[in-house]
């Protein structure tokens, strides 16, 4: 299938510095999906993004999708122990196809 | 919210076992997959349903089956498991270009 590569495998933080994870395709991307994934759990869907160039933002995490639609980016500001866990990004399903494709995840480990 | 409920969250088989892993979401929802989860990997696709009796090969099919009589419910087959299917094994069910929602997952050791 199709590939996202998702940048870096794990990053280690100190509590209140800000964190990045990226997302990479080689082709364009109909739509990019977002989960966290807390130790111990299942991935939980944050947040879809569609339009080339388009920024949301949830508290203190930031999602971006390039302006190609080729990359996408996910930027927690000051983080929390709470930030703790594997972040995936997905390319959603496209040409009538439902299924995603998941990136292999950035693992943020936020040291107090 | 849907639920989508797992029946076990831990299991041990044994090598050469017929392992059967049950998912049973509480709406009518009629895309469901099977995921399995390792360490590096991300997440795999094994299989997928959207319908009752419908199936679909995903990434790694190899060694799994799967069984869908009701719309609710979405088996996953291990017809002799093997100790490299010790893994996380997660189910979940999406509209269509819509996120998925897991379930809890559940985390199978063969020995």
């Amino acid at each position: 299938g199709q590939q996202v590569m998702q940048i870096p495998q794990y990053q280690h933080v100190q509590e209140g510095e800000d964190f990045t994870t990226y997302c990479n395709s080689s082709t364009t991307l109909s739509n990019i999906q977002w989960y966290k994934q807390r130790p111990g759990g299942h991935p939980v869907f944050l947040i879809q993004l569609v339009k080339s160039g388009e920024v949301k933002k949830q508290k203190r995490l930031t999602f971006q999708f390039g302006e190609a639609k080729k990359n996408s980016s996910l930027h927690i500001t000051a983080t929390q122990t709470t930030d703790v866990g594997t972040y995936f990004c997905a390319r959603g399903g496209s040409g009538g196809s439902y299924i995603p494709t998941f990136g292999r995840g950035t693992s943020l480990i936020v040291h107090p | 919210d849907v639920k989508v409920t797992q029946s076990s969250r831990y299991l041990v088989k044994r090598t050469g076992e017929k392992v059967f892993l049950e998912c049973v979401q509480d709406m009518d929802h009629e895309n469901m997959f099977w995921y399995r989860q390792d360490p590096g990997l991300g997440l795999r696709l094994i299989y997928f349903s959207y319908d009752v009796k419908m199936k679909e090969k995903g990434d790694i099919p190899e060694g799994y089956s799967v069984s869908r009589e009701k719309k609710e419910r979405f088996s996953l087959i291990l017809e002799s498991a093997s100790t490299n299917q010790t893994s996380m094994y997660l189910c979940a069910w999406a509209g269509l270009n819509q996120p998925q929602h897991f379930g809890d997952g559940t985390r199978l050791s063969i020995l």
